[in-house]
């Protein structure tokens, strides 16, 4: 069946320095969408890609989805305390019933 | 706007007993609900779910089901638990592409 894999599983950062997550799929995505879940909490839906090597910023952080729309990654320039959590990809094929299938995730902690 | 509830926030529950969690969705009529576990606070596990009353998918065989009673409620059941089944239990929603999730319930099985 269709799987989405994220890594790296951990990051730990000095705030300040950049982080990067990584997520690929085994098969051809619809679309991919990104979560955050802080500690405690449940995930948050921060971002849909949907076109063939797209890039959408938000503040800090920057989404690709890659040109064969099999992958994808989250870049946060700069991190900030407040950027701790797990960040989670997930991806669609509507030609596979179009079901959500969740990465690991990513834990992040940055160090102040 | 739209709220998504869940109870109870945490239970303890010994292995053999039965469980219902509960899940309701405010200000939105049919939406798809879902239900999640996250197993040591890690991947997202689809379980189950709905498109309508009634209509329930499963995706993972084990010893849990759901119910969709009404519209906007989702229900979560076993008849007897097991160690296995201690996690973090996310009901969640579809509004156009983005999945709204609920507070979650962390269940402990001793």
């Amino acid at each position: 069946g269709q799987q989405v894999m994220q890594i790296p599983q951990y990051q730990h950062v000095q705030e300040g320095e950049d982080f990067t997550t990584y997520c690929n799929s085994s098969t051809t995505l619809s679309n991919i969408q990104w979560y955050k879940q802080r500690p405690g909490g449940h995930p948050v839906f921060l971002i849909q890609l949907v076109k063939s090597g797209e890039v959408k910023k938000q503040k800090r952080l920057t989404f690709q989805f890659g040109e064969a729309k099999k992958n994808s990654s989250l870049h946060i320039t700069a991190t900030q305390t407040t950027d701790v959590g797990t960040y989670f990809c997930a991806g669609r094929n509507y030609n596979q019933g179009g079901k959500l299938i969740f990465g690991q995730g990513t834990e992040l902690s940055v160090k102040p | 706007s739209q709220t998504i509830h869940q109870w109870p926030a945490t239970l303890v529950q010994p292995v053999g007993s039965p469980l219902s969690l509960e899940c309701t969705v405010e200000g939105t009529s049919n939406p798809n609900l879902y239900w999640y576990r996250q197993a040591a606070g890690r991947g997202l596990q689809l379980l189950f779910y709905s498109v309508g009353i009634g209509q329930i998918s499963s995706e993972v065989p084990q010893n849990l089901s759901a119910s969709r009673p009404q519209d906007r409620q989702f229900i979560l059941s076993s008849k007897k638990l097991l160690l296995s089944d201690s996690g973090f239990y996310l009901c969640a929603w579809t509004h156009d592409y983005e999945q709204y999730f609920g507070p979650g319930t962390r269940l402990t099985v001793t």
